[in-house]
This record gives structure tokens, sequence and C-alpha cells, in this order.
């Protein structure tokens, strides 16, 4: 099946500071991605499409000075915390749309884990 | 998708049995619908999906069935294994092409 990598896979910061999450789709290019955020025991949220070579599109309520999101190529996008703070602590979950079959479906990162101080 | 809640339902299964997993979508329009299984602090893996033309797809060890008219999913899991412990979201795939998850559903595997 295709592969999505995250890195890092768990990052810890001060408050203030910015962190850039990478995904990269392995062995396939992918035109779109996708960045979720996940708090404990809660579902994944949406929080921005990102398409290779154009602006991302974010959720209503996802600050987009705040969560800048670059998707450079067609295996690379990454997402900035710009400003981190405590409350953006959460996990972060990539994906990527690859051709399963007859259909495009969506393969997921491993995730990152933030920790903001 | 279910809303979101901050408390996961749980499904406890001896090891041996059969899992059943449900989740009801929002979206009559939806096309396509994906299971993927969660484990503990990594990312959601795809376990099976279903095009909306068909009411029943198998794979191994698990199936999945689609009720459009009640607009429900469920995943059977057989001899439900400790591995088998996880995280279960379904996702519909909605008109816009984007993904909607459900809620979640624990799956907690007793030996």
């Amino acid at each position: 099946g295709a592969v999505v990598s995250q890195h890092p896979s768990r990052v810890i910061c001060k408050s203030g500071t910015s962190v850039k999450i990478e995904c990269r789709s392995l062995d396939f290019q992918a035109t779109t991605m996708f960045w979720y955020r996940q708090f404990p025991k809660q579902s994944l949220m949406l929080m921005a499409t990102s398409n290779e070579g154009s602006k991302a599109t974010y959720e209503q309520g996802v600050e987009k000075d705040k969560f800048l999101i670059n998707h450079a190529s067609l295996t690379l996008s990454t997402l900035t915390v710009t400003s981190a703070h405590p409350e953006d602590s959460s996990f972060y979950i990539c994906s990527a749309r690859a051709i399963q079959g007859a259909q495009e479906t969506q393969y997921f990162g491993p995730g990152t884990r933030l920790l903001v101080l | 998708g279910e809303s979101v809640g901050l408390h996961l339902p749980t499904l406890s299964v001896q090891e041996g049995d059969n899992s059943i997993i449900n989740c009801a979508y929002s979206n009559s329009a939806s096309d396509y619908f994906i299971w993927y299984k969660q484990e503990s602090g990594k990312g959601p893996q795809f376990i099976i999906d279903i095009r909306s033309n068909m009411d029943k797809r198998q794979g191994q060890r698990v199936t999945v069935l689609l009720n459009k008219t009640v607009k429900h999913l469920s995943l059977q899991i057989a001899a439900t294994q400790p591995g088998d412990s996880a995280v279960y979201f379904c996702a519909e795939n909605m008109p816009s092409n984007m993904l909607t998850f459900g809620g979640g559903t624990r799956l907690m595997v007793k030996p």
C-alpha cells in the first residue's frame, strides 16, 4: 500500500517558538495532502487541504497565519506551527491521496505529537 | 459523520469472538466509505473500503456492510485477536471529495 511518512514523530518546544512538521508520500505522488489535528480520545479534525503548487485551503476556525502550509512538491507538504502555545499541543496527522484500485483513497502518516511547554 | 465526543464508545470482546463496530454517516450523497484502525500514538491505518454501489465487501477477517437506506456502516471482524485492539473510525467521502470522520469506537479484546 501507499506509504506516508512524517517527521518529526515527536517534538517538545518552548512557548513562542515555531515548529515545522514534514509530510512525505514515499512511493507515490500526491497532488493533494491533508493536515489533521487530533486531541486525546477524539476523532480527527481536518485543518487544511494542501494542494501542490497552490495555496492551502483552510477549514473554518483554523488560522492560516498560525498554521502555515507549504506543498512544494508532489511528495512533500509541510505544516509550520508559528509562535506555538501550550494550547497547540496536539497530535498532528497528515494524509495523502493515492489511487487504490479505481478509487482515490487517503493514506495517513504516523502522526507528530507536539508538546508546547 | 457522527459528532465528536470526549469519550469514545468502547466495545469489549473476548478473544476469538466476532466484533461488530457500527457507524452512522451523515450525507446520503457520499459515494465512498472507508474504515480505519488507529492504534495508540499512531496514525490511522486503512482497513477496508466500499463504494456506494455495493452493500457488502469482504477482506481478510473483515467485512464491511453498507445500508444506504438508514445511512449505516458496519465493520465486522472475525475471530478477534488482541492485535485488533485499537480505535476504529469510519470515514465518508463527501460530494466535495473530502473525507469526514466518525467519532470512533474503541475495541478492547480480552484474552
